[in-house]
């Protein structure tokens, strides 16, 4: 099955900084790489998404990059604010097989204010 | 949007019983749920996979005779946990497909004393 690495696992920045977190997959058929952030205790919520067939997609303070050729996506937050504290997970899916995502292990992000 | 119901948002039972864990579809007919399991400060594990109708397809390592999926509808999944031991606490999450929005529950939180 497909494997996704995520790093780094523990992120702190200042308010106002710039946060990248960086995601690995190893099957080349992938083609969906959602986002989570995940407050604690709480159901993840999708906050950015890109397919396979676009390179760069930006909501926001928020921004997805991806390269396929190298299999590694990563997120872009801009201007971050304590309330982006949380933890975030990168996620890849396979057509076909609907919301089946494997999961990275999570970078838990703190905003200083 | 797509809502995923999840019931009990949180269990505490005690080792050796079962606990029945529910997931439904609200607004639309979910063809297939995946159930996941999450352990404190981890990632979010793809235990099983369930289509409306037929056997779960259970991930390496998840033994079936433990967690018992049943999708006997296109709008209800549960996971029984049986014979629960403390090792089985964690937070269960089920996510339905096809969903807009890639739609999780709320999650379960399972403590087994």
């Amino acid at each position: 099955g497909e494997n996704v690495e995520q790093h780094p696992s523990t992120l702190s920045v200042q308010e106002g900084d710039s946060a990248v977190i960086k995601c690995t997959y190893s099957d080349s058929a992938s083609n969906y790489f959602p986002w989570y952030k995940q407050e604690l205790g709480k159901r993840p919520q999708l906050i950015i998404d890109i397919r396979s067939n676009v390179g760069e997609k930006k909501d926001q303070r928020i921004a997805v990059t991806l390269n396929k050729t190298a299999k590694h996506f990563s997120l872009h937050i801009t201007e971050t604010q304590p309330e982006d504290s949380a933890v975030y997970f990168c996620a890849a899916s396979m057509p076909n097989t609907g919301n089946q995502f494997y999961f990275g292990t999570g970078t838990s992000l703190t905003v200083i204010p | 949007g797509a809502v995923v119901s999840q019931h009990p948002s949180w269990v505490i039972c005690k080792s050796g019983t079962s606990v029945k864990i529910e997931c439904r579809s609200l607004d639309f007919q979910a063809t297939t749920m995946f159930w996941y399991r999450q352990f404190p400060k981890q990632s979010l594990m793809l235990m099983a996979t369930s289509n409306e109708g037929s056997k779960a397809t259970y991930e390496q390592g998840v033994e079936k005779d433990k967690f018992l999926i049943n999708h006997a509808s296109l709008t209800l999944s549960t996971l029984t946990v049986t014979s629960a031991h403390p090792e089985d606490s964690s937070f269960y999450i089920c996510s339905a497909a096809p969903g807009a929005g890639y739609t999780f529950g709320s999650g379960t939180r399972l403590t087994v004393v």
